[in-house]
């Protein structure tokens, strides 16, 4: 299994709502990230988690609230967002410890705030 | 200046012709580096990992000049499935930071 599976694939939230978005991956990797991307722009890091622990946040704003149950899931909880959050967003593993290695990404949730 | 910088694009390209994306880091202390690529409204997808030694994949061929922080991506014998964004990705020591160039768009056609 070389997936990583995001769900759901489009989502459209009020500003007043919370929704999570999910991820998953069973290849075994201990590095998991979330990725925001605007249209025509490249995927822009926003927190890194490895073993679990939560490694990077490039100072993303509150209102996005990252969680890693497990070595297999990834979430980020979305609350009060604005209308300048709606963008792809990608969930990313890779393996740790291990040179030259890539990250696998899912395909991504197309989230719009209303 | 930022970290990963590429050729602004886009590259408007007949099919069967030679392309060449070049693209610069600022941190020598960046450890491995890729080419990804994506198609419009989807995931970016590996291409091909960047050695020092160079490296090549059927049409395409990497190279990196870590002395001059430089990644190249060439692309042979163009075909218009080869029309898509290409992003240099370079992955800070420990590999947990993963940085990505702008893209370049190519357009590939008939």
């Amino acid at each position: 299994d070389t997936e990583v599976t995001q769900t759901p694939k489009h989502l459209v939230m009020g500003m007043t709502n919370k929704k999570s978005l999910k991820c998953e991956q069973h290849m075994g990797h201990r590095a998991m990230y979330w990725y925001k991307q605007k249209a025509k722009k490249p995927p822009e890091l926003m927190f890194v988690y490895s073993y679990e622990k939560l490694s990077i946040n490039e100072s993303v704003p509150s209102r996005f609230s990252p969680e890693c149950p497990n070595s297999s899931l990834l979430n980020l909880h979305l609350h009060a967002l604005q209308p300048e959050d709606s963008a792809l967003y990608l969930c990313a593993s890779s393996p740790l410890g291990q040179a030259n290695t890539e990250a696998f990404f899912g395909q991504g949730t197309r989230l719009t705030v209303v | 200046r930022k970290e990963v910088e590429q050729d602004p694009g886009p590259f408007n390209v007949p099919e069967g012709a030679t392309v060449a994306f070049n693209c610069t880091y600022s941190n020598s202390a960046s450890q491995s580096f890729f080419w990804y690529r994506q198609d419009c409204r989807k995931e970016p997808k590996l291409l091909m990992s960047v050695y020092s030694s160079g490296n090549e994949d059927g049409r395409f061929t990497a190279q990196l000049n870590r002395a001059s922080q430089y990644i190249s991506l060439l692309i042979r014998d163009s075909k218009l499935s080869d029309s898509a964004t290409y992003l240099c990705v370079v992955n800070k020591a420990g590999g947990f930071k993963t940085i990505f160039g702008a893209g370049t768009r190519l357009f590939v056609k008939a």
